[in-house]
């Protein structure tokens, strides 16, 4: 079945670390987006990527980085330099054409950061 | 600056009752989008309405979208247990072949046996 894998499920991680959070597809999607979720707030977009070697800063991307090497790919790297990491990550696609806008958005399962 | 706004942010209520979540949104997109998410859990898309006056129903869930007002509203019918999770809309902000979505802040429905 085509989706979406994020891994870790689970990442403890001390301050100061840098720490890469994986993101796998495999729907043969175009566009990918990372999200981070605080406890009892909506979605908040950190960066997105609409094709292969570009990629964009959504609203919160200070301390955050990514790359798209591969359209199947697309890792988010938190950096010592996010000021307050600790949240749930989630990474999301769509087939990335305007007529995408008739999809929702694919999630994958997330994965937990836990910064001390 | 664009924004969508859920309310009520919290709901808590007895099985067999209907209730309405209503979303509206400040974006002039005529795109709206249901997300559920359960505990701890990520986010499985409910409904995409696609114009002015669409309607979707799935089961005890309703959702409509009247862009003249910038509303969607989610109608519970007869809540049971299972719909117990936190739903969120969300709107579209699009522009050369950008995807974007706005989120609204999420609505925790509680349904007590």
């Amino acid at each position: 079945d085509g989706g979406i894998t994020q891994s870790p499920k689970y990442l403890f991680r001390k301050e100061g670390q840098n720490v890469t959070l994986s993101c796998e597809q495999n729907l043969n999607h175009d566009a990918m987006y990372w999200y981070r979720q605080d406890p009892g707030q909506g979605l908040r977009l950190i960066y997105y990527s609409q094709i292969v070697n570009d990629f964009q800063k959504g609203d919160i991307a200070e301390g955050y980085s990514v790359s798209r090497e591969k359209k199947e790919s697309f890792p988010l790297t938190v950096t010592s330099a996010q000021k307050n990491p600790t949240a749930f990550y989630l990474c999301a696609s769509t087939p990335g054409h305007p007529s995408s806008y008739n999809s929702p958005l694919h999630f994958g399962n997330g994965t937990r950061l836990t910064v001390t | 600056e664009l924004k969508v706004e859920q309310n009520p942010l919290f709901l808590s209520m007895q099985e067999e009752k209907n209730y309405t979540i209503y979303c509206n949104y400040s974006t002039t997109s005529d795109r709206l989008y249901w997300y559920r998410q359960d505990p701890g859990k990520s986010l499985e898309s409910l409904f995409v309405l696609l114009s002015n006056g669409a309607v979707k129903q799935e089961g005890r869930l309703m959702a409509s979208l009247d862009t003249k007002a910038r509303l969607s509203t989610l109608h519970i019918t007869a809540a049971v247990h299972d719909l117990s999770a936190t739903y969120f809309c969300a709107s579209l902000l699009a522009g050369d072949s950008n995807y974007q979505l706005i989120w609204g802040a999420g609505t925790k429905l509680i349904i007590k046996p």
